[in-house]
């Protein structure tokens, strides 16, 4: 079933601030998290992901932090630019499904210029 | 390196006929995935194969919907006597030996009218 959720459906950010994208996942088995980014009529993109021996990792300009007591995990994109604006999706995997991702809902992120 | 490459983009059907998707993963990559994507919700998994074996299709309804992916070409979802319901935004992933990252394709539209 479904066990990731995001909290906010949208953001709306001020070019060049950062961006903080929320997800809450359910199932405790769960061990390995990614953030996808997808543009209007394309398919997900791979931005990042973590595995749950860790809490923080770091892209370019994307960092993911990953907090188990919580079930909790978000994506943060530095200095925001306009190519930025998609939607976002977390998903997760883990157990005896680990090829098995669970998407959340998303959430569109419009940036102003 | 092609990445995962889908054919057709865009798919439109009327009631009843039948609807073939192809997915070719990307070079290197032996692990495949389907998932559907209604609008404005996240992907859902349907179903994984490997080459020429399904190894697991939950995700997929029992009737009406097949998968394969034989040992030379790609990958296809069909889906017989389409209905209105089956509109949707079918993807592709590919990857390595899971729980590897997964890379998706453009994307198959398919209307059924």
């Amino acid at each position: 079933g479904e066990s990731v959720g995001l909290h906010l459906p949208t953001l709306s950010v001020q070019e060049g601030d950062n961006s903080i994208i929320n997800c809450a996942y359910s199932n405790s088995a769960s061990d390995y998290f990614i953030w996808y980014k997808q543009e209007s009529g394309k398919g997900p993109q791979f931005i990042i992901d973590i595995r749950s021996n860790m809490d923080k990792r770091q892209g370019q300009r994307v960092t993911v932090l990953l907090n188990k007591t919580v079930k909790h995990l978000s994506l943060q994109i530095a200095a925001t630019q306009p190519g930025d604006s998609a939607v976002y999706f977390c998903a997760d995997s883990g157990g005896s499904n680990d090829y098995k991702l669970s998407f959340g809902a998303g959430t569109t992120v419009t940036v102003r210029a | 390196n092609a990445g995962v490459m889908q054919n057709p983009r865009h798919l439109v059907r009327r009631r009843g006929q039948e609807a073939r998707l192809r997915c070719s993963p990307m070079k290197g990559h032996s692990h495949v995935y389907w998932y559907r994507q209604l609008p404005e919700e996240g992907l859902k998994f349907m179903v994984y194969l490997q080459k020429e074996n399904i190894i697991d299709e939950s995700g997929m309804p029992k009737e009406r919907f097949s998968a394969e992916f034989p040992k030379e070409g790609p990958s296809i979802l069909r889906i017989q006597q389409v209905v209105r319901g089956d509109s949707a935004a079918y993807f592709c992933a590919s990857s390595g030996t899971p729980p590897e990252t997964q890379y998706f394709g453009p994307g198959t539209r398919l209307l059924v009218l």
